[in-house]
């Protein structure tokens, strides 16, 4: 059965920095790309990474390009997003996912970690 | 960037049939997904490619995708399917994921 867990998410201050963690388990971890995506309190879904099989090609949104970055680590089965610069508008549930390649469906999704930016 | 366009809501009566719209510029040219989210849950992929149902889908939930517009037709609706549901595309211009802002489904 596919697990992905999501870990690391807390408050923090504006200007701060936060790492998530995804641990991945009952797949292939190395076969799929993987992707971050996060909903604010109350609000839609916003795609916010995704880094290919081998981290040969990593997408952002435009709003936490210059500001967050995403990695895996293939022999750990892990995903992470590094968040740097937090702004309250960063405050969300941040769930993990899975997908195939770039551009099919996300199948696969943990249960998210929230992280609060506030002081 | 693209833009995908949904109503916020709707409300069917249940055993009827609920249809969800999907707009964005020719859309009918890209693959569309669709996600169900319960309150408090993950969401859940209910349609992948414009209208192929992953395992453990119930048959009632269909897609259909042309011109300007995807569907999501929920048939013979239950109590269950109250949930806010998104369509996805991938923008291959700008390399990005875009999600719809979603339409929460209220079954009466």
């Amino acid at each position: 059965e596919v697990h992905l867990v999501e870990s690391g998410g807390s408050l923090v201050e504006p200007g701060g920095s936060l790492r998530l963690s995804c641990a991945a388990s009952g797949f292939r971890f190395a076969d799929y790309t993987m992707n971050w995506v996060r909903q604010a309190p109350g609000k839609g879904l916003e795609w916010v990474a995704s880094i290919t099989s081998s981290s040969s090609y990593i997408y952002y949104t435009d709003s936490t390009k210059d500001r967050f970055t995403i990695s895996r680590e293939n022999a750990e089965n892990s995903l992470y997003l590094q968040m740097n610069s937090l702004r309250p508008e960063d405050t969300a549930v941040y769930f993990c996912a899975r997908d195939l390649n770039v551009g099919t469906p996300f199948d696969s999704w943990g249960q998210g970690t929230l992280v609060t930016v506030s002081s | 960037s693209y833009v995908l366009t949904q109503a916020p809501s709707e409300s069917v009566a249940p055993g009827k049939t609920a249809r969800i719209a999907c707009g964005g510029n020719n859309i009918g040219f890209k693959s569309v997904h669709w996600y169900q989210q319960k309150p408090g849950q993950a969401p859940v992929l209910v349609i992948s490619h414009d209208s192929d149902r992953p395992s453990g889908i119930p048959e009632r939930f269909s897609g259909s995708n042309s011109g300007n517009t995807a569907t999501l037709t929920i048939s013979r609706v239950e109590a269950g399917d109250e949930a806010d549901y998104y369509c996805q595309v991938w923008d291959s211009r700008s390399d990005h994921y875009v999600f719809g802002p979603g339409t929460k489904v209220t079954v009466l």
